[in-house]
């Protein structure tokens, strides 16, 4: 089945620094992959959509100058939180979609999650 | 503004025991629903999608159906196992590839 490979899965840093999650589609290519937010017993926030080649299309209330996001090649998508502080600590999921199939739409594949601890 | 519910939030059941997990969503206008599992601290595992125009999609010891009509899809674990204890979530596709979640049903199943 299709593979996304999220990394690094666990990072604790200082309060400013930069940090950058990669999202690997590993054995199909990824048109559109996607970024998303999961506070602790809370759901997943869809923060971004990033389409190969293109600027990411931002969800209401997401900052790009904060969240950077680079989808430059067809499996690999990174996303970077700028001088991150204490209340970006959350865990960053990232998905990625196969092209799809006619009027099918196919399943977005999701990586297993960055969980980022800013202190 | 799609909003995505799931009733219940926890569910603790015996091992064996079938089950029901409920999902309603108040836009009917949805391209496809799907069903996630989530294990503690990990990312996502798709489990079922149903497109819009289908009723329902079975794996294994799982079958969700859809109404879109009324907005309402049931998730059912045949057979429970403790090893199917996790968070289950569903999500509805909308326009511009936009999944909306529910906050999930997390399940326990004791041996």
């Amino acid at each position: 089945g299709a593979v996304v490979s999220q990394h690094p899965s666990w990072v604790i840093c200082k309060s400013g620094t930069s940090v950058k999650i990669e999202c690997r589609s590993l054995d199909f290519q990824a048109t559109t992959m996607f970024w998303y937010r999961q506070f602790p017993k809370q759901s997943l926030m869809l923060m971004a959509t990033s389409n190969e080649g293109s600027k990411a299309t931002y969800e209401q209330g997401v900052e790009k100058d904060k969240f950077l996001i680079n989808h430059a090649s067809l499996t690999l998508s990174t996303l970077t939180v700028t001088s991150a502080h204490p209340e970006d600590s959350s865990f960053y999921i990232c998905s990625a979609r196969l092209q799809p199939r006619g009027q099918v739409s196919q399943p977005q594949h999701f990586g297993d999650g960055t969980r980022l601890s800013i202190l | 503004k799609q909003e995505v519910t799931q009733i219940p939030a926890a569910l603790s059941v015996p091992e064996g025991e079938n089950l029901v997990l409920n999902c309603s969503f108040t836009d009917s206008a949805i391209y496809n629903l799907q069903w996630f599992r989530q294990d503690p601290g990990k990312g996502l595992t798709s489990l079922l999608l149903i497109q819009s125009s289908q009723r329902e999609q079975t794996s294994g010891r799982l079958n969700a159906s859809l109404d879109k009509s009324s907005g309402r899809s049931t998730l059912y674990i045949a057979a429970s196992q403790p090893g199917d204890s996790a968070t289950y979530l569903c999500a509805v596709e909308t326009s511009g590839s936009r999944l909306t979640f529910g906050e999930g049903t997390q399940l326990t199943v004791n041996p």
